[in-house]
């Protein structure tokens, strides 16, 4: 009964490559987000959608390309990876995206661009 | 914009009290999140404060002054499970959470 669950776990990959990570939530939540979180731990905001809306797109690459084809699933596709990639991606969820919202993670997914 | 200070690194004894500072500066404020993320793990929800205070909450507390723009998360009773680290995040209104950069504690026996 995994309430943000995401895959896949380990993903090791070349330079130049096109991955894709999966992400769904059981939770009933109307946003979801993915953070990245580098090498030093810093985690970061990527995306944020209500409702399969995208709402927030911070400063990242248009070689990352979010798709949520309902508000239960947001998925991460990243084309021709570079090693600057290699990271931790969180998907997240929460009820809604004003204050007081409680942020609920998955796992990660941990990327390695070889 | 908004810049979150923790300090990256702390050490404290296994049954002792550790209190982990979080300063914040930002144009808009509603309440600030503190999450525990142990090593290859997610982050997990510790508490939220939105109004001046200590919030008690078990062996883990929380104490929030806006004036200032400072909050901190005690821990008492220390276990060596509490090894993790600790982020602060600004919860500014209608945009994702900002997170810190995370203390990294260590207990130690």
């Amino acid at each position: 009964d995994t309430a943000v669950s995401q895959t896949p776990k380990y993903l090791v990959t070349q330079m130049g490559n096109d991955k894709s990570i999966k992400c769904e939530q059981n939770l009933g939540h109307d946003t979801m987000y993915w953070y990245k979180q580098d090498s030093k731990k810093f985690l970061k905001i990527m995306f944020s959608y209500n409702n399969k809306e995208l709402i927030i797109n911070e400063t990242v690459p248009n070689r990352f390309s979010p798709k949520s084809p309902d508000k239960a699933h947001l998925n991460l596709h990243i084309n021709s990876l570079e090693l600057g990639d290699s990271a931790v991606y969180f998907c997240a969820s929460s009820q809604g995206s004003g204050s007081g919202n409680t942020i609920y993670f998955g796992e990660g997914s941990w990327l390695t661009v070889v | 914009g908004q810049n979150i200070d923790q300090p990256t690194e702390m050490t404290a004894t296994e049954g002792a009290i550790v209190q982990i500072n979080c300063t914040y500066q930002t144009s808009g404020f509603n309440g600030l999140f503190w999450y525990q993320q142990h090593a290859g793990e997610a982050p997990t929800f510790l508490s939220y404060n939105v109004l001046d205070g200590l919030e008690e909450k078990g062996r883990f507390s929380s104490f929030l002054s806006r004036s200032k723009g400072y909050s901190y998360l005690l821990l008492k009773e220390l276990q060596m499970k509490d090894s993790a680290s600790y982020l602060c995040a600004l919860d500014s209104g209608n945009t994702p959470l900002v997170f810190g950069k995370g203390t990294r504690l260590s207990v130690i026996a």
